[in-house]
C-alpha cells in the first residue's frame, strides 16, 4: 500500500514570494491534515479536511495561508506572501476516519526555507 | 488545549543499552500514538496505544490512561534507533493530535 505522497521535498524562496505544496493521501482515506513543524518542536495542526470539506482551520493563518482539497483526494497548501517565520517542515497526514480514534499516517514532508 | 510533556528531552545511549521514554498528558484521551522521526524528517508510526501494552520487536509501549501517562521502551538499542520520538494524543471529543516536544535519542556505536 502506497503511503502519503508529498512534493516538493525541499523549497527555498525569498520572503514575500509565494509557494505551494502538494499532498496525495493514502488511497481511500477520507481525512487529510496539514501540519507545520518548526525546528525543535512537535508538529502543529494547520487544517483538517473531511473529504473535500474543511473540518477545522482554526490554527491556519488565513491572511497568508490557504488550502484546498478538490474532489476529496489531493490537496494543496499555499503561502502567499511568505514570511521568515514560515520556515518549517510542512507535513501532510491522512486517516481513514475523522473520529478521535483514527490513526494518522504522515508523508515525508516539505522543508521550506524562507530567506 | 491538551498539554503533552515528554521526558527526557535528550537521551544518549550506547549501542545495546535499554531505555524508557515518558509521555504525560493533561486530559483524558482516546487516541495516543508514538512516532519516530528519522533524520530525514519522516514520521514513522510506532504504536497506536490509548491504553494497555503492545510490543513490536525491540520496542514496546504501555499507556496507563487513568494516570495519564505512556511509556515507550527501547531494548538492545541500535544506531538506527536514533532520531526524535514523539508522543501525540487526542481527546475523546476531538480529532486533533497534540504533539509533545519530543525526545531526541542518539545511539552511539
Amino acid at each position: 500500500e502506497a503511503g502519503v505522497a508529498q512534493s516538493p521535498r525541499y523549497k527555498i524562496i525569498e520572503k514575500r514570494q509565494s509557494v505551494a505544496f502538494w499532498c496525495n493521501p493514502i488511497s481511500g482515506h477520507a481525512t487529510l491534515y496539514w501540519y507545520q513543524q518548526i525546528l525543535g518542536q512537535g508538529p502543529k495542526l494547520l487544517i483538517q479536511f473531511q473529504n473535500n470539506g474543511v473540518v477545522d482551520d482554526s490554527q491556519l493563518p488565513k491572511d497568508r495561508f490557504s488550502a484546498e482539497r478538490l474532489k476529496g483526494v489531493d490537496s494543496t497548501l499555499k503561502i502567499q506572501p511568505a514570511k521568515l517565520e514560515d520556515s518549517a517542515v510542512y507535513l501532510c497526514a491522512s486517516s481513514s476516519t475523522g473520529s478521535a480514534k483514527n490513526i494518522q499516517y504522515f508523508g515525508a514532508g516539505t522543508r521550506l526555507s524562507v530567506l | 488545549g491538551i498539554q503533552v510533556e515528554q521526558s527526557p528531552p535528550d537521551l544518549i545511549l550506547q549501542e545495546g543499552a535499554n531505555s524508557t521514554l515518558r509521555c504525560n498528558f493533561s486530559d483524558s484521551v482516546n487516541n495516543l500514538q508514538w512516532f519516530h522521526q528519522n533524520p530525514w524528517g519522516q514520521l514513522i508510526n510506532l504504536f497506536y496505544i490509548p491504553s494497555g501494552t503492545k510490543q513490536n520487536g525491540r520496542l514496546s509501549a504501555t499507556t496507563v490512561a487513568t494516570e495519564r501517562y505512556s511509556l515507550l521502551y527501547i531494548s538492545s538499542s541500535q544506531t538506527t534507533d536514533s532520531g526524535v520520538y514523539f508522543c501525540a494524543v487526542a481527546r475523546s471529543n476531538d480529532y486533533k493530535l497534540s504533539f509533545g516536544a519530543g525526545t531526541t535519542v542518539t545511539v552511539r556505536a
